[in-house]
This record gives structure tokens, C-alpha cells and sequence, in this order.
């Protein structure tokens, strides 16, 4: 069962900048390269939303809703991959998942989620 | 952006009886080139993340139950428990992949009746 962990601060202040990475532990996180590796997440109790993703063989791609403040890039050393938002407010509260997957199911794997709480 | 509707938000259901959750996409999700549609379902429990169980709309994941079953083509779509069990309980969500930005469907929670 392939395994994908999430780690980052739980706590950020308003205005500022979010960051997470996601690891494969024990694994080889560039394999081959067919790879999608997405972010997610989920305000508590409420539904799924899609932040991004970045495949191996071209650029992230973002949900329009969040263009502007995300970054998703892979680490040189590919060990692992991160999302960065920006100008955080309360409202990006949420559980915020990473999910690998391939051209057949491209949110496969998920990990168990890192709840991050925007407040002063 | 596809819009994934879901019907209906919540049902409860008698044990092993059939849950029955419909998807509607806002266009289709019909591959042409290969025939597949990049529609797939997911359970989610309280406190854990989203599971995936059926692919390209009716392929089921490795390790799901046979009782999970995914139908359907182009924009609509079907989700069938045909025996619900105790450990059926959760939320179900259908997720378009076909284009970006990939979208989920609001949800429906399933409940023992």
C-alpha cells in the first residue's frame, strides 16, 4: 500500500504564507514519472476541494479559485514535493491533503491529512 | 469549471439493503480517444482521508468489495451498495478528472436505518 504523508505547521497567521510537503516514506517519490501528485483540501465538515497538482512531464496546474496565491513545486533532491499559499485568511482553515495517483485515477493515494489553522 | 451534482445529499438505508447515489456532471466526461470516463468514486469516514473505490466510472479499486459497484456514461453516474453494511457508513463523494480544475460532488452521507 503506498503511503504519502503531509507535515507542516498547524497554526499560520492572517496574511501569511502557508507551506507543506508531502513525503513518500520509505519510497522512491520519482518513479518512472507517470506520477500526478495533487493537493486537496477540506474545510471541517464541509466537501473536497481541489487545489492543484503537478505532474512530472509538464507544470502545475491550479484551480482557477487559487491561481493566484499557490505554488506547488517538486524539490530538486525529489524526496518530496510542497504547497505554498499565500495571503492566508480564516476562510483557508481546512484539512489539507496530498494524493498521488496516475492517468487512470489520479487521486489514488491519499495521505491522512494535516489540519492547518489560520488565526493571530 | 465541471459541476458535480450529487443526489440525494443523504439517505439512510436498512442493513443489507441497496444504497443507490447519483452523480451529474455539467459536461461530459467522456474520453474519446480511449473511451474511459474520468469519473471516480470515494468513501470518506470520519477522521480519515477520502478512499478511493471505483475509477474510469465503474472500475473498482483493488481491495473494495464487490458490493461497491460505479455505472454510467458521458454526464451521468451511479454509485450502488448492493448490500449495505455497518462499515458502509460514511460520506461518498463522485470526482470529475477529466478536466481541469478536477471537481468533487457535494457529498452524500449514507446512514443505517
Amino acid at each position: 500500500q503506498v503511503q504519502v504523508q503531509e507535515s507542516g505547521p498547524g497554526l499560520v497567521k492572517p496574511s501569511q504564507t502557508l507551506s507543506l510537503t508531502c513525503t513518500v516514506p520509505g519510497g522512491s517519490f520519482n518513479s518512472g514519472g507517470q506520477y500526478y501528485w495533487n493537493w486537496i483540501r477540506q474545510v471541517p465538515g464541509k466537501g473536497l476541494e481541489w487545489i492543484g497538482c503537478i505532474h512530472w512531464s509538464g507544470t502545475p496546474n491550479y484551480n482557477p479559485s487559487l491561481r493566484s496565491r499557490v505554488t506547488i513545486s517538486v524539490d530538486t533532491s525529489q524526496t518530496h514535493f510542497s504547497l505554498n499559499l499565500s495571503s492566508v485568511t480564516a476562510a483557508d482553515t481546512a484539512v489539507y491533503y496530498c494524493a498521488r495517483g496516475i492517468d487512470s485515477r489520479k487521486c489514488q493515494h491519499w495521505g491522512q491529512g494535516t489540519l492547518v489553522t489560520v488565526s493571530s | 469549471d465541471f459541476v458535480m451534482t450529487q443526489s440525494p445529499d443523504s439517505l439512510a438505508v436498512s442493513l443489507g439493503e441497496r444504497a443507490t447515489i447519483k452523480c451529474k456532471s455539467s459536461q461530459s466526461v467522456l474520453y474519446s480517444p480511449n473511451n474511459k470516463n474520468y469519473l471516480s468514486w470515494f468513501q470518506q469516514k470520519p477522521g480519515q482521508p477520502p478512499k478511493l473505490l471505483i475509477y474510469w466510472a465503474s472500475i473498482r479499486e483493488s481491495g473494495i468489495p464487490d458490493r461497491f459497484s460505479g455505472s454510467g456514461s458521458g454526464s451521468d453516474f451511479t454509485l450502488t451498495i448492493s448490500s449495505l453494511q455497518p462499515e458502509d457508513v460514511a460520506v461518498y463523494y463522485c470526482h470529475q478528472y477529466f478536466d481541469s480544475p478536477w471537481t468533487f460532488g457535494q457529498g452524500t452521507k449514507v446512514e443505517i436505518k
